[in-house]
């Protein structure tokens, strides 16, 4: 039992270049998330889909796109990245959407330059 | 949209002694509220969570109180240890989506 397992863990990018960030998970969980983390500004949603085929913006969506793929994979892209971008990203899943524990994913570091 | 407010932003104490962090929320209908410990490096993960129909919860050394009147809601760590050092942040939900604090580095010092 992995829980959720996000790839890859580390990334440069350039300004300009796509990329996407997978995400998966095996405790067959209805909901999953993409959350940003910045110093000093805790974890701010990006992105999250409350059930298989179903998919939201959160408080910080521009410059990114989503792909509930199926109900264990929820991937996040960035289509034309920019130094903005620079965070680390998590990945989430939880049981549903209203008060159970979230789970995360160990994080991908990503650097735009 | 829910706003949730996290002081302080950093805490020192001495091993042995108690830390409080405390959060504020701004929507009334938001009815569950986690803490989430991260180490250095590591994923956030859930340490004790509180709904909105009780008042004070406990786990061993952390307990947490929410005051729904007054939108607050705080976490208490007891007899500190050097490995309660981390981050942690409070949430709140409501319904779909979980709003963070900016998070509270606790250092504890032996």
């Amino acid at each position: 039992n992995a829980g959720v397992t996000q790839t890859p863990k580390f990334q440069v990018l350039k300004t300009g270049q796509s990329m996407t960030l997978q995400c998966a998970q095996d405790m067959n969980h209805n909901s999953m998330y993409w959350y940003r983390q910045d110093p000093g500004m805790g974890l701010r949603l990006i992105y999250y889909s409350a059930s298989e085929g179903t998919t939201d913006k959160g408080e910080v969506p521009n410059g990114y796109n989503v792909s509930r793929l199926n109900k264990r994979e929820f991937s996040l892209r960035l289509e034309s990245a920019a130094p903005s971008q620079t965070s680390v990203y998590f990945c989430a899943s939880n049981l549903e959407m209203r008060d159970t524990e979230a789970f995360f994913g160990q994080g991908t570091r990503l650097t735009v330059v | 949209g829910e706003n949730v407010e996290q002081h302080p932003s950093t805490l020192s104490v001495q091993e042995g002694d108690s830390a409080v962090i405390k959060c504020t929320y701004s929507d009334s209908a938001s009815n569950y509220f986690p803490w989430y410990k991260q180490e250095l490096g590591k994923r956030p993960q859930l340490i004790i969570d509180i709904r909105s129909n009780v008042g004070e919860k406990k786990d061993q050394r952390i307990a947490v109180t929410l005051n729904k009147t007054a939108k607050h809601f705080s976490l208490h760590i007891t007899e500190t240890q050097p490995e309660d050092s981390a981050v942690y942040f409070c949430a709140a939900s409501n319904d779909y989506k979980l709003s963070f604090g900016a998070g509270t580095t606790v250092t504890v010092r032996a």
